[in-house]
């Protein structure tokens, strides 16, 4: 497995500012990923960080909402714009490694928004 | 539309005993399921997983069943310990999604409770 840290673990923001979450991981990995879990939902796909090429989002989330970057293949950021409390959320990065269908996920970060 | 779903919120199960976790899809394009385990405040930890081409996967206390017809798994933990109390996820992958087969559709989860 890899080591996966997020920055911060935990954060309480304003309506309508705007929190980047940092993704590193302790080795080169192909693909990163961001998920969302909403309070009592389950885990939700945002997008695929591409290394080097925009991020491919799924289905109900845009990139002006949440911007990410994946400058090399050991870090990504996502960023959660313009938030409302419907953001509120722990949202977590994850990695493949050499097994093409597990992933390993970050410890998340826990975002309120008042 | 709830693809993977896992209809108990909650289980509690005395220690020593099997724990029984269940799991229904609904979608037959997925070809390959997991099994992570979340403490609060973690990431999900991966735990076990099972192509569709198998109908058991054991490792150590944990197995888990995959029943294609029924569109059915489980997940087996024998004997459960203290240390097992968690939120259980199963989750999906398959050729269901826009880039490749990594995207994985989780279930709602399933609060474990081992009572010593």
């Amino acid at each position: 497995s890899a080591v996966i840290s997020q920055k911060p673990s935990r954060d309480i923001c304003q309506r309508g500012t705007s929190l980047t979450i940092q993704c590193q991981v302790d080795s080169q990995v192909t693909m990163m990923f961001w998920y969302r879990q909403q309070p009592g939902q389950s885990l939700t796909l945002i997008a695929t960080a591409n290394q080097g090429s925009e991020a491919t989002y799924e289905s109900g989330f845009v990139i002006d909402k949440f911007p990410i970057s994946r400058p090399n293949l050991t870090f990504s950021t996502l960023t959660v714009s313009n938030m409302s409390p419907e953001d509120s959320s722990i949202y977590l990065c994850s990695v493949i490694l050499d097994r093409a269908y597990e992933q390993y996920f970050g410890p998340g970060t826990r975002l309120t928004v008042t | 539309d709830q693809q993977v779903k896992q209809n108990s919120p909650s289980l509690s199960v005395q220690e020593g005993r099997i724990s029984i976790l269940n799991c229904d899809y609904t979608n037959s394009m997925f070809d390959y399921f997991l099994w992570y385990k979340k403490y609060p405040a973690e990431g999900p930890t991966f735990l076990i997983s099972i192509s569709s081409i198998k109908d058991k996967n054991e490792d150590g206390r944990f197995t888990v069943f995959l029943n294609k017809s029924a569109k059915h798994l489980s997940l087996h933990i024998v004997p459960s310990q203290p240390g097992d109390s968690a939120v259980y996820f199963c989750a999906a992958s398959g050729r269901v999604s826009n880039f490749g087969n990594e995207k994985l559709t989780f279930g709602t989860g399933t609060r474990l409770t081992i009572i010593p």
